[in-house]
């Protein structure tokens, strides 16, 4: 059975800084897609940012990027230039073949201005 | 604007008391799932609909029903509440195809067992 370990329950980051949100997965599949999605306090989980195992490239959107090492099994969060609303609680997810996603147990992150 | 609508927003029943939560999509997606979220978890899949196939969780309790009517409703029922089905329960759908899948959430509704 497929895993995703988030191994930091919450991390702070000063206004206009980077951060990065560590994300870990077990799988034996090949082809499979990860995810991070973001929950802000009392609202929906959007997503923030999707990577498919297969392509070796990157993915970024915006200020949001992804370290994707396959052979290692991880998959990092870069925030460049922080702002306040992108204080959350953020979920790293992989989906299955068997089209569920996985979440793993998620990291609160937190703006300090 | 809201394309995944959760109604209501905040509920309280009691102990034992049957309780509705709904969840309607304006995406036309084909595929809607329910996961119930307690606090500072990961959600967890109660079950999910692909069209109108019906796939349970093996380990959702029997108390946890669901129905769906049409491709835009989908609703939970919880049959007997107890204390420990409080949580947050998030509606979700999504298009199945290859190479897509996206989820799209509801903001979810706040269950309060008394």
């Amino acid at each position: 059975a497929q895993t995703v370990t988030q191994s930091q329950p919450e991390m702070s980051v000063q206004e206009a800084e980077t951060v990065t949100l560590s994300c870990t997965y077990d799988t034996s599949e090949s082809d499979y897609y990860l995810f991070w999605y973001k929950q802000p306090p009392s609202r929906q989980m959007i997503l923030v940012i999707r990577q498919e195992a297969y392509k070796q490239q990157n993915a970024t959107e915006n200020r949001f990027s992804v370290n994707f090492q396959k052979a290692a099994k991880s998959f990092s969060l870069k925030i460049s230039d922080s702002q306040l609303g992108d204080a959350a609680m953020y979920f790293c997810a992989y989906r299955s073949a068997n089209d569920k996603i996985i979440f793993g147990k998620g990291t609160r992150l937190h703006i300090l201005p | 604007d809201a394309m995944v609508i959760q109604n209501p927003r905040y509920q309280v029943t009691q102990f034992g008391k049957p309780v509705t939560l709904s969840c309607s999509q304006t995406l036309n997606h084909n595929v809607m799932y329910w996961y119930q979220q307690k606090s500072s978890q990961a959600p967890k899949l109660l079950f999910h609909y692909y069209d109108k196939d019906f796939n349970n969780e093996a380990d959702t309790p029997d108390n946890f029903q669901s129905r769906r009517p049409n491709t835009s409703f989908c609703f939970l029922d919880i049959r007997s509440p107890g204390l420990g089905d409080a949580a947050m329960y998030l509606c979700a759908t999504s298009r199945y195809a290859v190479g897509s899948n996206i989820q799209y959430f509801g903001a979810g509704t706040r269950l309060s067992v008394l």
